[in-house]
């Protein structure tokens, strides 16, 4: 089946525009994540959804960041007012659903990511 | 707090064996994954461990000690498509999220 989808690819923008990244999930998961890395460094990460429930947005680094999530599947990343720190690869991953705080972590776990957006901000 | 600890670079030869180790500090663990994730692009799903011991699977195994809070994946008969970074991921307890090492960097040689 098809898997987690971003768009755009690649973006450059001038600092100080605001941009919006896309995420599709994969049909049928539940949980949502956004990262970030930038180059060379780990995963950073930056929002989770999970069904209804109310987003944990703990990793979003400025009140600049928002991320949103329609109907329990596509995600969009929005980030207002850019800065060249911004400038990283965004991945979005999905996984079946988290158990990670109510028991610990399973299988079903398990995160699929997408290619990633690359944002460049000059 | 919460923490994981991962070397940063390895390099090894082909057609021999390495051994990537994670050590982590988390409470309400149940299981620690690994991922793979070549340069430029996503990382991928390389195998679950929720009980301590040994998981083989092909080339490569994982092993998983909780008491220890220690983990490592053992690739065999390296390749050189082997060559790229290996993060190991934890739960966090309390929240829904994972945390991810900082990755190591595996470089195999000819």
């Amino acid at each position: 089946g098809a898997g987690v989808s971003q768009s755009p690819s690649n973006k450059v923008t001038e600092k100080g525009k605001d941009v919006e990244l896309r995420c599709d999930p994969i049909s049928g998961h539940t949980a949502l994540y956004w990262y970030r890395q930038s180059l060379g460094q780990g995963l950073e990460f930056l929002i989770y959804f999970q069904g209804n429930s109310a987003p944990d947005k703990s990793g979003l680094p400025s009140d600049r960041f928002s991320a949103e999530r329609t109907g329990g599947s596509v995600s969009t990343l929005t980030i207002q007012r850019t800065q060249q720190e911004d400038s990283a690869v965004y991945l979005c991953a999905s996984s079946l659903f988290s158990t990670a705080g109510l028991a610990g972590g399973s299988r079903t776990d398990t995160q699929y990511f997408g290619p990633g957006t690359r944002l460049t901000v000059l | 707090g919460q923490n994981i600890d991962q070397p940063t670079e390895m390099t090894a030869t082909e057609g021999a064996i390495v051994q990537i180790n994670c050590t982590y500090q988390t409470s309400g663990f149940n299981g620690l994954f690994w991922y793979q994730q070549h340069a430029g692009e996503a990382p991928t799903f390389l195998s679950y461990n929720v009980l301590d011991g040994l998981e083989e699977k092909g080339r490569f195994s994982s092993f998983l000690s909780r008491s220890k809070g220690y983990s490592y994946l053992l690739l065999k008969e390296l390749q050189m498509k082997d060559s790229a970074s290996y993060l190991c991921a934890v739960p966090t307890s309390g929240t829904y999220k994972y945390i991810f090492g900082t990755g190591t960097r595996l470089k195999v040689l000819a």
